[in-house]
């Protein structure tokens, strides 16, 4: 099984202000997908990074945004946070190769309360 | 574009009974790959089987089996001698070989175990 750690497991931040959510997996893989979970439009996805390249992006505004480091470590910003941003953020890794048998496994998730 | 469908918001189930969660798509693309997720209360999304679309034959995966009808375009997750540890929220997911990286889930489907 791959790992993949995100931190913080818990964020509460206010509106207007900017966060930032990490996501590490273990070497080799070199692609990082981003998802947003809520109650009301379920996963959607944000983007993916492979090679520190974005390959796809998401219906979601530019205040979302991400990057990927060359360890393969990806980070997601989210500025300006509205009240609509509250919602688990999970994030994937998969085995390298575009065939789209490649496993995706996800982290335990960071959620995110905007108040 | 592809889609997911998961007509079963809810499902109950008495323990050491079998069960199915219902799943149908909709993709253009001739390869893609779908995928089962167990996420329990704690948000880890749990990959539990897949089922590519050139495969011959169903998947299976211990106590998980894939029923996967491809002219129907079903794919079917069925769970035998259910456990009280299985009831947690299910996904279908699908992804397409042009776009390796992105999922699209299903609404998911809420799976209680009675005792």
């Amino acid at each position: 099984k791959a790992g993949v750690t995100q931190t913080p497991r818990y964020l509460i931040k206010t509106r207007g202000q900017q966060v930032t959510l990490s996501c590490s997996p273990i070497s080799g893989h070199r692609s990082v997908s981003w998802y947003q979970q809520t109650p009301g439009q379920g996963l959607q996805f944000l983007f993916e990074y492979f090679s520190e390249t974005q390959r796809n992006k998401g219906n979601f505004p530019g205040r979302f945004s991400g990057r990927q480091f060359s360890n393969s470590r990806s980070e997601m910003n989210v500025s300006t946070l509205e009240l609509g941003d509250s919602a688990l953020y999970l994030c994937a890794i998969r085995t390298s190769g575009g065939s789209a048998k490649n496993i995706q496994y996800f982290g335990a998730g960071t959620r995110l309360s905007v108040l | 574009a592809q889609k997911i469908t998961q007509t079963q918001p809810g499902m109950f189930v008495q323990e050491k009974e079998a069960v199915t969660l219902d799943c149908t798509y909709d993709t253009s693309d001739p390869s893609y790959g779908l995928f089962w997720y167990k996420q329990p209360s704690s948000g880890e999304m749990i990959f539990l089987i897949y089922q590519g679309s050139y495969d011959q034959q169903n998947a299976t995966e211990g106590r998980y089996s894939l029923n996967f009808q491809k002219a129907r375009k079903s794919a079917n997750l069925v769970i035998s001698a259910s456990q009280l540890g299985d009831s947690a929220m299910y996904f279908c997911a699908m992804r397409e070989s042009t776009n390796a990286g992105k999922s699209t889930f299903g609404d998911g489907t809420t799976l209680t175990v009675k005792p």
